[in-house]
């Protein structure tokens, strides 16, 4: 059971350039989130999807752009790079929206030059 | 909204001891719960342990455990008999409805445990 898997793990990118972080998960799980975490800080939500087709903004969604066409796969986008989206993102899902732990992936650190 | 409020930027412990790593919190919801993640350096976040708002007992899950106050909002993390191991980030955080049952977090606060 693979649980929650993103890639890639690593990338650089150049400022302006875009790119997707992909998240996919087998649980079955109808909820997922994006995170991000600059240095030394707590995580930060990005966005959420409650199901296929249903995303929503979370904190700090400027910048970033995400799609749920199946319950499995939530891609986030990130559009013309900005050296402050340089951080680790995560991806996490859970069965319910409001009990039980989240699942997260092991995260994807990016950096933009 | 939710609010979690972690103090402690860093803690310091030596192996064996007893650590209690705090963490407050806000919220007007009646039910709701609170968990605690360990994030080493290798960076995974690995979930210890939950505590529901109605739950008559302290969590437990091993060397860990929750001091939860419901009246003074705290659910502090215990860690007993401290290792090496339990050198990491820990984050206090809870789930918000308002963002599809998002986990909240506090800023974190840094376990050092020296042998």
């Amino acid at each position: 059971n693979a649980g929650v898997t993103q890639t890639p793990k690593f990338r650089i990118l150049k400022i302006g350039q875009s790119m997707t972080l992909q998240c996919t998960q087998d649980m079955n799980h109808n909820y997922m989130y994006w995170y991000r975490q600059d240095p030394g800080m707590g995580l930060k939500l990005i966005y959420y999807s409650v199901g296929a087709g249903i995303t929503d903004k979370g904190e700090v969604p400027n910048g970033y752009n995400v799609s749920r066409s199946t319950t499995e796969d939530f891609p986030l986008r990130l559009e013309l790079a900005a050296p402050s989206q340089t951080s680790v993102y995560f991806c996490a899902s859970s069965w319910a929206g409001g009990t039980g732990e989240l699942f997260f992936g092991e995260g994807s650190r990016l950096t933009v030059l | 909204a939710q609010k979690i409020t972690q103090t402690q930027p860093g803690m310091f412990v030596q192996e064996k001891e007893a650590v209690t790593l705090d963490c407050t919190y806000d919220t007007s919801d009646q039910s709701y719960g609170l968990f605690w993640y360990k994030q080493p350096s290798s960076g995974e976040m690995i979930f210890l342990i939950y505590q529901g708002s109605y739950d008559e007992q302290n969590a437990t899950e091993g060397r860990y455990s929750l001091n939860f106050q419901k009246a003074r909002k705290s659910a502090n993390l215990v860690i007993s008999a401290s290792q090496l191991g339990d050198s990491a980030m820990y984050f206090c955080a809870m789930r918000d409805r308002n963002v599809g049952g998002a986990l909240i977090f506090g800023k974190g606060t840094t376990l050092s445990v020296s042998s």
